[in-house]
């Protein structure tokens, strides 16, 4: 089956640097890789996500790649504000009704 | 607004009860849901697959006797705790798949405590 690595698993940066994301996947039929942002006690909300056919997406601030040759998959965070302090989720799955595997997270801290 | 509603949100027993977490789609007919398990600072693990109309499909690990999952329509799945124990106690989240876009909707959690 699917497995999801993300790196890093925390990270600190200061306010208004930029953050970034890894994950890899394994299994080469995978082809839908959403992001989450989930705060303290809250549900995972998808800020952002990126289908195979596609190797870049933006959204204001979030931008996300796909290297699906490599197998990884990036969420970049401009402009970094205190409320993007939360933990970060990737996730991968196939097409149709396959669930979403999703990596262990990875808590980013902005310091103001 | 909400796609994916839960209840309860919190729910307390005691040991050895059983308890029951609804999870509903709200904006489009769900045939697959999905029920994840949440310890804290920890990330999201699949517990089984609700198939609307049949048999859940459960990860490996998770006793399907004792996590009982029912889908008897396209907007509503239920975990039932059967038996409950203190390491029960966890953050449980349903999810849907809307079958238009493919994202996923996750219901707001419910975190059970078992005393």
């Amino acid at each position: 089956g699917e497995n999801v690595e993300q790196h890093p698993s925390t990270l600190s940066v200061q306010e208004g640097d930029s953050a970034v994301i890894k994950c890899t996947y394994s299994d080469s039929a995978s082809n839908y890789f959403p992001w989450y942002k989930q705060e303290l006690g809250k549900r995972p909300q998808l800020i952002i996500d990126i289908r195979s056919n596609v190797g870049e997406k933006k959204d204001q601030r979030i931008a996300v790649t796909l290297n699906k040759t490599a197998k990884h998959f990036s969420l970049h965070i401009t402009e970094t504000q205190p409320e993007d302090s939360a933990v970060y989720f990737c996730a991968a799955s196939g097409s149709g009704n396959t669930p979403l595997v999703f990596g262990k997270g990875t808590r980013l801290s902005v310091i103001a | 607004g909400a796609v994916v509603s839960q209840h309860p949100s919190r729910v307390i027993c005691k040991s050895g009860t059983s308890v029951k977490i609804e999870c509903r789609s709200l904006d489009f007919q769900a045939t697959t849901m999905f029920w994840y398990r949440q310890f804290p600072k920890k990330s999201l693990m699949l517990m089984a697959t609700s198939n609307e109309g049949s048999k859940a499909t459960y990860e490996q690990g998770v006793e399907k006797d004792k996590f009982l999952i029912n889908h008897a329509s396209l907007t509503l799945s239920t975990l039932t705790v059967t038996s409950a124990h203190p390491e029960d106690s966890s953050f449980y989240i349903c999810s849907a798949r809307d079958p238009r876009s493919l994202e996923q909707y996750f219901g707001p959690g419910t975190r059970l405590t078992v005393t």
